[in-house]
């Protein structure tokens, strides 16, 4: 049962560019998490997906966008990139449907901006 | 979302058992309180959750007293390979749509 994987594993841009970042949630779950960890901080959560729409959404700008597929797998978009971009991007995903709604994280995109 | 507060780092030894409390003084009535482990360059990774008591699980316990305003991980005889950042979390696992509220967590070292 493969749990929850994100691609690419590694990513450098440069300021202005934009990015796309993917995740395939584990088998079973339908809500796909996105969370932003800064260099010795914990996760920020960005927005959540489900059932191809965007439910809820933490404070960040309108350069972070995302998508959901109809298989559940997800992409976080990033247009022009600031230097203060640069993160671990986390996909998380849950099962909606009854129950707690724990979330089981990916390994994270580590993403750099110069 | 209910605040946490918990100890920034924590010293230990191998062999020997850890506890790391956290605070929650604002906890509300459906909320559950969630602890996840974080290597370097890694996704959190979920250790353990409960309501109330005493929660047991291959990995950890967690202890709730019954004003539920704290809980507490414990780790049974740790090693090396449990340096890592433990968060403590709390929110209301049955509402879906959760946006997990991380803090700074503790650096177990």
């Amino acid at each position: 049962d493969a749990g929850v994987t994100q691609s690419p594993t590694h990513l450098i841009k440069t300021r202005g560019q934009q990015v796309t970042l993917r995740c395939s949630p584990k088998s079973g779950h339908d809500t796909v998490s996105w969370y932003q960890q800064a260099l010795g901080q914990g996760p920020q959560f960005i927005f959540q997906y489900y059932e191809e729409e965007e439910r809820q959404r933490g404070n960040f700008p309108d350069r972070f966008s995302g998508h959901q597929f109809p298989n559940y797998s997800s992409e976080l978009n990033v247009n022009a990139l600031l230097l203060g971009d640069s993160a671990l991007y986390l996909c998380a995903s849950s099962r909606l449907a009854g129950g707690t709604d724990t979330q089981y994280f990916g390994p994270g995109t580590r993403l750099t901006v110069l | 979302l209910a605040k946490t507060t918990q100890p920034i780092s924590m010293d230990s030894y191998e062999g020997q058992e850890v506890n790391i409390t956290c605070s929650h003084n604002n906890i509300a009535t459906n909320d559950y309180i969630t602890w996840y482990q974080q290597f370097p360059s890694q996704g959190p990774r979920f250790i353990i959750q409960g309501y109330k008591t005493k929660v047991t699980n291959e990995v950890a316990s967690l202890f709730i007293p019954a004003d539920r305003k704290s809980s507490t991980l414990s780790l049974p005889r740790v090693s090396l390979s449990d340096t890592a950042v433990y968060y403590c979390l709390v929110g209301d696992m049955n509402t879906g749509f959760q946006k997990l509220v991380f803090g700074t967590g503790t650096r177990l070292l």
